[in-house]
């Protein structure tokens, strides 16, 4: 049982490229989420899903987009990379309604140079 | 939404009780309050949730009252791999269940 499943866990990029971050849950949770956590900072929320085909925006949405065609995973685009997007990425998972614990990824380390 | 209001930092020995009180003034009937743990590189790991009253686990007790206004995380006999940082969430139940993290609470314990 893997759990949260995040790659790749470091990756620096030039302004103006665009990457995906991958996500991959294998608990069979409905609810997903994507978090970025700046230097001493806490967590704050990009995205999040209660079930494929369905997302919505979080608190930092501009810059990234989500999709969620399966159930299991769901990955986090950004476009045109800027130095503000340096952060860590956490994706994390929970079963919804009435059980709230989030199982949480291990992280993605961005650098944008 | 639900803000939370927590102490910056907390110090303590090994073998302590550590009591971290947080406020959450504007929670709302359905909402749930969670606190979670957080190592340096790590992803926020899943201590404790309740709704009122009292919730015991195998490391953790969460004390919440009548008018669910403030909730306190109870850690018994610290040690020094309990060093780290904690956040107070209030669980938004008719948004998906999200999560609001705030700054937290730094936690150093010392032998």
């Amino acid at each position: 049982n893997a759990g949260v499943t995040q790659t790749p866990k470091f990756r620096i990029l030039k302004i103006g490229q665009s990457m995906t971050l991958q996500c991959t849950q294998d608990m069979n949770h409905n609810y997903m989420y994507w978090y970025r956590q700046d230097p001493g900072m806490g967590l704050k929320l990009i995205y999040y899903s209660v079930g494929a085909g369905i997302t919505d925006k979080g608190e930092v949405p501009n810059g990234y987009n989500v999709s969620r065609s399966t159930t299991e995973d769901f990955p986090l685009r950004l476009e045109l990379a800027a130095p503000s997007q340096t952060s860590v990425y956490f994706c994390a998972s929970s079963r919804g309604q009435g059980d709230y614990g989030y199982t949480f990824g291990s992280g993605t380390r961005l650098t944008v140079v | 939404l639900a803000k939370t209001t927590q102490p910056i930092s907390m110090d303590s020995y090994e073998g302590q009780e550590v009591n971290i009180t947080c406020s959450h003034n504007n929670i709302a009937t359905n909402d749930y309050i969670t606190w979670y743990q957080q190592f340096p590189s790590q992803g926020p790991r899943f201590i404790i949730q309740g709704y009122k009253t009292k919730v015991t686990n195998e490391v953790a007790s969460l004390f919440i009252p009548a008018d669910r206004k403030s909730s306190t995380l109870s850690l018994p006999r610290v040690s020094l791999s309990d060093t780290a940082v904690y956040y107070c969430l209030v669980v938004i139940y008719n948004q998906g269940g999200k999560l609001i993290f705030g700054q937290g609470t730094e936690l150093s314990v010392k032998p």
